[in-house]
């Protein structure tokens, strides 16, 4: 375990349903970020959260939606999902946006639209 | 983004040291060099980073050339548990969306018994 939690681990969805996927740190850690890994990707940068506000969306299609509720929880809430969307998506936690710390990732959810 | 150079791909032997080579010519006075590693079916971990000097830590050392153009991720002795991909990332020293990691292809580390 990094200390940054994930769920659910993998994840099976059509493209009509709604889920969401979560994160939790309790690292007392201030910034926490959302990225994308599909197959032979690089990662792609999707959000950026520090205090709660979000701070970037990087181009995001709107059928992901981010939540940051406190510090410690982020949520990516997915509905209307392609099969393109599937890929193992990664949270990251760091002290702040400095990160001088290093960024704390957590193990993904691998994700598959079907 | 300033952008690095990996090679895709290298071999090493169990209990031999492995140089890890990264090209960053474009580099600013402020950019830190990170180097992050992502074992199979995990997320990635941070390894080190540096900003002129040489660097070491209990994973790894990090050898940066005098002029910052490039640097060399240094595992002195490769066991099996260190076969993953390993990512050079020029980051700004500052908050802000330039701070962020920006991740490219990195180099697939074998380690063979």
């Amino acid at each position: 375990e990094t200390g940054v939690t994930q769920t659910p681990r993998h994840l099976v969805m059509g493209m009509t349903n709604k889920k969401s996927l979560k994160c939790e740190q309790h690292l007392g850690h201030n910034a926490m970020y959302w990225y994308k890994q599909s197959a032979k990707k690089p990662l792609e940068l999707m959000f950026v959260y520090n205090f709660k506000e979000q701070t970037e969306n990087n181009s995001v299609p709107s059928r992901f939606s981010p939540e940051c509720p406190n510090s410690s929880h982020l949520f990516l809430h997915l509905h209307t999902l392609q099969p393109e969307d599937s890929a193992l998506y990664l949270c990251a936690s760091s002290q702040d946006l400095q990160g001088a710390g290093g960024y704390t990732f957590g193990s993904g959810t691998r994700l598959t639209v079907v | 983004d300033a952008k690095t150079t990996q090679p895709n791909s290298m071999e090493s032997n169990e209990e031999e040291p492995v140089h890890l080579p990264c090209n960053h010519s474009t580099i600013s006075g402020t950019d830190y060099i990170h180097w992050y590693r992502q074992l199979p079916s995990q997320g990635p971990e941070y390894v080190i980073h540096g900003l002129t000097s040489n660097v070491n830590n209990r994973m790894a050392s990090l050898a940066i050339a005098e002029d910052r153009k490039s640097s060399t991720l240094i595992l002195h002795r490769a066991t099996l548990r260190d076969a993953a991909v390993y990512y050079c990332i020029l980051r700004l020293n500052y908050g802000g969306s330039q701070g962020n990691l920006i991740f490219g292809k990195g180099t697939k580390l074998s380690v063979k018994p």
